[in-house]
């Protein structure tokens, strides 16, 4: 099946510092999603970005497909950043699903 | 607010039981998903649901089983419970019918503790 890693698996920022989170994967895909698991365990949709470019407040995403990777910035973090983020990837499969394949995570904190 | 319901948000049970985690998808959502996440294991598929038909299997027990109602919610049913079943497990949903989009949206999660 399709690998997700995700890099780095831990990161210690400063309030204010910006961040890059990294997702590779192995095989073409036609979905990719970025979640934030906050502390109480939630997963929280950030981005649906299969390709291209999203920004969202403090948050943007760029996906390419081509070469297999995407990457989550963060920017300005603040201590409410802090949790797992995951990256999770859909291989067309048809009528055989669409089950999501998840990297290992990355965990922030970030520090007042 | 994902849209998606789970209950119960906690179970504690003991070896050797059965429980059943109930989802309600957002509105208007075909698609139901389980998935399972553990320490050791990570964030793994378990099952996916269509409109009442089972479309695709992960890397699902013989114990668990699962099953979406005419109405679209959906049943986890673990059985003969083991210590290793402790985890959080995730409802996810998608599959609105306006949208060509398959983006999931997930639950709250039912956190299991099997002692």
């Amino acid at each position: 099946g399709i690998q997700v890693e995700q890099s780095p698996p831990d990161l210690i920022l400063q309030e204010g510092a910006n961040s890059t989170l990294r997702c590779n994967f192995s095989d073409s895909v036609n979905n990719l999603q970025w979640f934030h698991q906050n502390p109480w365990g939630q997963l929280i949709n950030l981005f649906y970005i299969p390709s291209g470019t999203k920004q969202n407040g403090r948050l943007s995403a760029t996906t390419v497909a081509t070469e297999r990777y995407s990457l989550l910035y963060i920017s300005s973090s603040q201590t409410t950043d802090s949790g797992v983020y995951f990256c999770a990837v859909e291989r067309f499969q048809g009528a055989a699903g669409n089950k999501l394949t998840f990297g290992g995570g990355t965990r922030v904190l970030v520090k007042p | 607010d994902s849209g998606v319901t789970q209950t119960p948000k906690h179970l504690i049970t003991a070896t050797g039981q059965r429980v059943t985690l109930r989802c309600s998808p957002r509105s208007g959502d075909l698609s139901v998903y389980w998935y399972q996440q553990s320490l050791d294991q990570g964030l793994q598929f378990l099952i996916q649901y269509y409109n009442g038909e089972e479309r695709a299997k992960g890397n699902i027990l013989e114990r668990f089983s699962a099953q979406q109602f005419p109405d679209l919610h959906s049943e986890l049913n673990l059985s003969s419970l083991e210590l290793g079943d402790s985890a959080l497990y995730f409802c996810a949903s998608s599959g609105r019918r306006v949208s060509g989009v398959n983006e999931q949206f997930f639950g709250p999660g039912t956190r299991l503790t099997v002692l």
